[in-house]
């Protein structure tokens, strides 16, 4: 089945060491997302990559970087966690086509990120 | 883009009662998003409404879009324990595609 795919499902590290977390798609969507979210919050949206555009949003810490090698791949580095950024990420994706309408987003199962 | 109220926060029901949850927004939207997110789990994307007036049925739940494209609201009849979890709207204002997520509504179903 084509899906979403985040790897890995629980990640521990301490403070101010460098993580990556992973995302793939085989659902070949040209709009990858990585969203942030903390319990009992709404996802916030980090930043996305339309094709190989990539968008930040204005309130995204700069600890905060993305890589899109590919189509199916998509990377969050976190160059100095902390323990503010303790949360579950959630990578989703999305066919669009053109900008003005929207399309469903595909979540991954996400990545539970613990600080300590 | 500006998030959308969504109220109420939580709704506890017993099995077999009806549950609605509210989005209003100050301006103008685009399109409406519905998405439902399971304890532990991610958001799963429900529906789309993009016509003003616009009402969708999917069994047991009933989307609306008010005609001003500023409101929309999702209802459950009949609630039953696979309905438990938070539901949240994701508004897409318009000339953008990225929705923008309410802060959802928990529900809690008491069998």
């Amino acid at each position: 089945d084509a899906m979403v795919i985040q790897n890995p499902r629980y990640q521990v590290t301490q403070f101010g060491k460098p993580v990556t977390l992973s995302c793939s798609q085989t659902l070949n969507h040209n709009v990858m997302y990585w969203y942030q979210q903390k319990s009992s919050q709404a996802p916030k949206l980090l930043f996305h990559y339309y094709d190989k555009d990539f968008n930040n949003e204005a309130d995204t810490p700069d600890n905060f970087q993305s890589r899109r090698p590919n189509t199916s791949f998509c990377f969050l580095d976190i160059r100095s966690p902390g323990l503010g950024d303790a949360a579950m990420y959630l990578c989703a994706t999305s066919r669009q086509i053109g900008q003005g309408t929207s399309y469903e987003q595909y979540f991954g199962p996400g990545t539970r990120l613990t600080v300590t | 883009g500006q998030q959308v109220m969504q109220i109420p926060q939580y709704q506890h029901v017993q099995e077999g009662e009806d549950f609605t949850t509210y989005c209003n927004s100050s301006t103008t939207l685009s399109n409406i998003q519905w998405y439902k997110q399971r304890p532990g789990g991610h958001p799963v994307f429900l529906i789309q409404l993009v016509k003003s007036g616009e009402v969708k049925k999917q069994k047991r739940l009933t989307f609306q879009f008010g005609e001003a494209k500023k409101n929309s609201s999702l209802h459950i009849t009949a609630t039953q324990t696979t309905d438990v979890g938070t539901y949240f709207c994701a508004e897409i204002s318009g000339g953008s595609y990225i929705p923008t997520f309410g802060r959802g509504t928990s529900l809690i179903v008491h069998p």
